[in-house]
């Protein structure tokens, strides 16, 4: 599976838009981009997935380049209780499981 | 509430004891999994089960051991604890990619 490199930790505001980027660099053809989200004390929760282009949830978007080497995740107008730890996986089809990085530790600031 | 339920939330163990960590989903997801995570990384993979009657090994399977007698649950066994296997176990379910996960188990080994 593709190796991800994301940033160890990241600093905002409340009411900020907050991009985390991530690499992918070998992301294989059949591979998907999932980011999760991680309070203390909590599993990860997922937050959105894609393949290519621009994905929109409730809570977020989600864009990746036509050469899918990278992704960014974006959280529009952050709260306090956005702070947490986000990780970006890239998932194959099938289920081995999901491969972890140590995420990025967002703190979000009054 | 659908979802992942572990037992126990948490557990002080002597070392050389055997312990048995539950997992039950309420979803019928075909996979479940056993993650480890230890202060200040990311999850890493003890094993799997991609349906009942199935198991596999993830990134750090020894010292572990799982089953999977049926769809809902999937508990992990210590048969000697060490030190070394203090962590936070999450179980996890998922179903065409989308995992979820359970509150974990905080487990000390003395």
């Amino acid at each position: 599976l593709a190796k991800t490199t994301q940033p160890i930790s990241m600093d905002s505001y409340e009411g900020q838009e907050v991009n985390i980027t991530c690499s992918h660099n070998n992301i294989a053809t059949n591979d998907y981009i999932t980011w999760y989200q991680q309070f203390p004390s909590q599993g990860p929760r997922f937050i959105i997935q894609g393949y290519k282009t621009k994905v929109t949830n409730e809570v977020a978007s989600l864009f990746i380049p036509a050469d899918r080497k990278s992704s960014t995740l974006s959280l529009p107008r952050v709260s306090l209780s956005d702070t947490a730890v986000y990780y970006c996986l890239v998932r194959r089809g099938g289920a081995d499981g999901l491969t972890f990085g140590k995420g990025t530790h967002l703190i979000i600031q009054p | 509430i659908a979802g992942i339920t572990q037992a126990p939330t948490s557990q002080i163990l002597a070392a050389g004891r055997r312990m048995t960590l539950r997992c039950t989903q309420d979803m019928r997801h075909n996979a479940m999994y056993w993650y480890r995570q230890d202060l200040g990384l990311g999850l890493r993979l003890i094993h799997y089960s991609n349906t009942a009657g199935t198991t596999g090994k993830g990134e750090v399977p020894d010292g572990y051991s799982v089953s999977r007698a049926n769809t809902d649950d999937f508990p992990l066994t210590l048969a000697s604890a060490v030190p070394s296997q203090t962590s936070v176990y999450f179980c996890a379910s998922s179903d065409f990619g989308h995992y979820t996960f359970g509150s974990g188990t905080r487990l000390t080994v003395v």
